[in-house]
């Protein structure tokens, strides 16, 4: 069965700051790859997605994430933390004949000033 | 405007309530899902469907009930409400199985407290 491992439950980094956050995932064939962000009181909001081709992703934000087929990485990266990116991140594997996302348990990203 | 709309935004129950949390897309959108979210645990899915008429188990279905009478609406219901069943919910749609250029679109939440 598929699995997402998000290893940090909390990263802080100093605004300005280069992130990435950690995203590995088990899965038997080619996985779709998302990445969302939720902040507080909030739905997720779709940040970047892999299906295929160029496996150096970017999305909104500013943020990008490079899949890795030889560790199972899906790691998102930004290379200057603003303060509003305080959120919290869920990498996410998307599998199966039907409607099925398979999410990591989440990183919450604290931005000091 | 065009999204995942979900009703209520927030509701206590007692144990042994029912109650139906609505979910509805106006964006054509075969694919649809409901999920929890606890603490630490990511979002686990409740129940699915991939179109009209079809809806199929995911993770966690035990004490959750769905139906899919049209292409725009998936209500998800709690038969007799149970504290394990505190969390919130997040209602998804996507246009393909994929999610497409889009992706997955969720709806605002619900925050379900049982009591």
């Amino acid at each position: 069965a598929q699995s997402v491992t998000q290893p940090d439950i909390h990263i802080t980094v100093s605004e300005g700051a280069s992130l990435e956050l950690r995203c590995n995932y088990s899965y038997g064939a080619t996985p779709y790859l998302f990445w969302y962000v939720q902040s507080p009181g909030q739905g997720l909001q779709l940040l970047l997605k892999y299906f295929s081709g160029d496996t150096l992703v970017q999305g909104i934000k500013g943020f990008e994430a490079e899949f890795k087929r030889s560790q199972s990485s899906f790691n998102l990266r930004k290379p200057s933390v603003h303060w509003s990116d305080a959120a919290e991140y869920f990498c996410a594997v998307g599998a199966g004949n039907g409607n099925k996302l398979v999410f990591g348990a989440g990183t919450i990203l604290r931005v000091k000033s | 405007n065009a999204g995942v709309t979900q009703t209520p935004k927030f509701q206590v129950l007692k144990t042994g309530q029912s109650m139906t949390l609505q979910c509805a897309q106006d964006m054509n959108h075969e694919y649809m899902s409901w999920y929890r979210q606890d603490p630490g645990m990511g979002l686990r899915l409740i129940h699915y469907s991939v179109g009209a008429g079809i809806t199929d188990q995911g993770e966690v279905p035990n004490g959750y009930n769905v139906s899919r009478s049209t292409t725009e609406d998936f209500p998800l219901r709690l038969l007799s409400a149970a504290p394990s069943q505190t969390s919130v919910y997040f209602c998804a749609s996507s246009l393909t199985r994929t999610g497409g250029a889009g992706g997955y679109t969720f709806g605002s939440g619900t925050r379900l407290t049982v009591v």
